[in-house]
């Protein structure tokens, strides 16, 4: 059964730092990996899509890395600033699953 | 290009009473899944729906359950409803199988059950 970690649970830092937040998964055999924001009593937003084939993705500030061989992916946030303040989910799936998420980082950003 | 939107956003019920959420996917999009979402499990996955057809199911009691209609709109409905089933309901589409493409979210539906 896939399980999904994302260590820190809470991160809070100042403003204009680079920042990486981490995301493990138990089992390898994964098709995509997903990144999201969720705003306090909001949806999910979808920040950056890595299939099992990438290595990394890249949107604006944000970095996203995949290495499948060790379970893990990394979200690199350059630069923060307090807007980019919420909790960051990572999922998983294998392609005729649904995703698998982890319980995410919150992340506070402070002026 | 419009979003996934989920009415009603907010709904106070109380034990016992059933109640029916509504999901507008994506024009295009053909797959929807619903989330429940609570603090202290995080994500849960329910069900998601392609083609009106259920194509995957999450641990859930029968309580739960969903359809999907020819325009891809879905519904899910609570039946019976309890105390623990307060949650955030969140529905995402995608454009074909709901793990193999980018999912993308609606707002959720906040459900308070008294």
């Amino acid at each position: 059964k896939q399980e999904v970690t994302q260590i820190p649970a809470a991160l809070s830092v100042p403003e204009g730092e680079n920042l990486v937040l981490n995301c493990s998964f138990t089992d390898s055999a994964i098709y995509n990996l997903q990144w999201f924001r969720q705003d306090p009593g909001k949806g999910l937003t979808s920040l950056l899509l890595i299939q099992s084939s990438q290595r990394e993705q890249t949107s604006g500030r944000l970095n996203a890395s995949l290495d499948k061989s060790s379970g893990r992916s990394t979200l690199y946030i350059a630069a923060s600033q307090p807007g980019d303040s919420a909790t960051y989910l990572c999922a998983v799936s294998r392609g005729n699953t649904p995703l698998v998420f982890g319980k995410g980082t919150r992340l506070s950003v402070i002026a | 290009k419009a979003g996934v939107t989920q009415t009603p956003r907010y709904l106070i019920k109380t034990r016992g009473q059933q109640v029916t959420l509504s999901c507008s996917p994506i024009s295009g999009h053909r797959s929807v899944s619903w989330y429940q979402q609570t603090p202290g499990q995080g994500l849960q996955f329910l069900f998601e729906y392609f083609s009106e057809t259920q194509r995957n199911k999450g641990n859930f009691p029968g309580r739960f359950s969903g359809r999907q209609f020819s325009n891809s709109r879905s519904e899910m409905n609570v039946s019976t409803l309890e105390l623990g089933d307060s949650a955030l309901y969140l529905c995402a589409s995608s454009f074909s199988a709901s793990g193999a493409n980018e999912q993308f979210f609606g707002p959720g539906t906040r459900l308070t059950v008294l």
